[in-house]
């Protein structure tokens, strides 16, 4: 199975900032790779799939980019809602489709 | 609105039987592929199941294959996981879910609200 592997594990940042997340897969998915954002108490979201393609009602902010093992989210400047964990998801091999670990954006 | 709520879920020994329901709403259930994603307790999401829209099986992850069935009934707009041999590791939280559409079966773009399902004698 194909290993997706995020980081950091936390990114401490505050609103207006910058965010910058990376997802590293063992092995080439092409550009077949969606991101996801989950809030406590939520289910997860569809931002992004494709590896840069926003899904419908996906804010400008949120950009996805890369292609073969290394992907970045990046968020253009951090809104109060995008405290949440995020995930990567490929599905260049499937099943199972994996999902990386997470990475929980915070509020420094 | 588009809407997916899932039912079933709820407290069983180890070894017994489970069965989630699906039910949709606005959209055209027939035209998608739907998936099972589960999340254990403070962790991360983990696929679990996905099916094409006329009833062809996407697949199983490892975990499950050979304990879990998926179904679905485009009649009465519903998806359903029938789960056998429950184990302990099979407690989380269960969603489903529903593809962008029939070319990109893969990504899930509307997500339930969940069920919980606990094992545990």
């Amino acid at each position: 199975d194909i290993v997706l592997t995020q980081s950091p594990a936390t990114l401490s940042l505050s609103p207006g900032e910058r965010a910058t997340l990376s997802c590293r897969a063992s092995q080439s998915v092409s550009s077949y790779l969606a991101w996801y954002q989950q809030k406590p108490g939520q289910a997860p979201r569809l931002l992004v799939y494709d590896a840069s393609s926003r899904a419908a009602d996906t804010p400008a902010r949120f950009s996805g980019s890369g292609s073969g093992t290394d992907f970045t989210l990046t968020i253009s400047s951090l809104e109060p809602e995008d405290f949440a964990v995020y995930y990567c998801h490929q599905r260049r091999n499937w099943p199972p489709g994996t999902f990386g670990q997470g990475t929980k954006v915070e509020i420094k | 609105e588009v809407q997916l709520v899932e039912s079933g879920g709820g407290l069983v020994q180890p070894g017994r039987s489970l069965r989630l329901s699906c039910a949709a709403s606005g959209f055209i259930f027939d035209d998608y592929p739907i998936h099972w994603v589960r999340q254990a307790p403070g962790k991360g999401l983990e696929w679990v199941s996905g099916i094409r829209w006329n009833g062809g099986i996407i697949g199983y992850a490892d975990s499950v294959r050979g304990r879990f069935t998926i179904s679905r009934d485009n009649a009465k707009n519903s998806l359903y996981l029938q789960m056998s041999s429950l184990r302990v590791e099979d407690t989380a939280f269960y969603y489903c879910t529903k593809a962008i559409s029939s070319s990109a079966p893969y990504y899930m773009d509307v997500w339930g609200k969940g069920t919980t399902v606990t094992v545990s004698s």
